[in-house]
């Protein structure tokens, strides 16, 4: 079954960088649009980024310049560059795999929190 | 980029069938027929349940069904089991490979 992996999270201070990192593994990871998908603590899901399989990039107003998603398809990674954070990207990040403008499999998220 | 509007609750008896709805505009949820509905449970990772406004992905109950008209589509849920509780998002292509979520809605059965 298809498995996706984030890591990478943590604490990090206000203006801080961090780096989020999903493995994927048992589907061609080349051939699909990977998303990036953050839950805020009592909040609902919010659509961050996505990377098509040419490479092609989307943002979310709320990070467009901040954040930077890229994909590594010889190692089967999708990642997520993350810089000026604020206290508002507090948040689970999930890495999704898209499928018919949907996301089929997530992963279980990774926890970023940004304080002082 | 607002957020898709849906209620915050929706609560039935075993059984039942519920309905959530899903309201955005004629630039998303009314331009494109990519309405996709998620299962959440917390501290787990999201389930699709529907996809392309109204298609079932395999292994998905067909007590789960889906419809749009106009700017607002809806999930029911038929026979609503214990399990079936948790958080429901509904999300709509928005142009330009941009996605928007709506706040969700928290299943409660009764």
């Amino acid at each position: 079954e298809v498995q996706l992996v984030e890591s990478g999270g943590g604490l990090v201070q206000p203006g801080g960088s961090l780096r989020l990192s999903c493995a994927a593994s048992r589907f061609t990871f080349s051939s699909y649009w990977m998303h990036w998908v953050r839950q805020a603590p009592g909040k609902g899901l919010v659509w961050v980024s996505g990377i098509k399989s040419e490479g092609s990039t989307t943002y979310a107003d709320s990070v467009k310049g901040r954040f930077t998603i890229s994909r590594d398809n010889a190692k089967n990674t999708l990642y997520l560059q993350m810089n000026s954070l604020r206290a508002d990207d507090t948040a689970v990040y999930y890495c999704a795999r898209g499928r018919s403008y949907s996301s089929d499999y997530w992963g279980q998220g990774t926890l970023v929190t940004v304080s002082s | 980029q607002s957020a898709l509007t849906q209620p915050a609750s929706v609560s039935g008896s075993p059984g039942q069938s519920i309905t959530i709805s899903c309201t955005g505009t004629s630039s998303d949820v009314g331009n494109y027929n990519l309405v996709s509905w998620y299962q959440h449970h917390p501290g787990k990772a999201p389930k699709l349940m529907i996809y392309e406004d109204s298609k079932r992905p395999s292994g998905v109950s067909n007590r789960f069904s889906a419809s749009k008209s106009g700017n607002t589509a809806s999930l029911t849920i038929s026979g609503l089991q214990a399990e079936d509780e948790a958080d429901y998002y509904c999300c709509s292509y928005a142009g330009s490979n941009t996605f928007v979520f709506g706040g969700g809605t928290k299943v409660t059965v009764l």
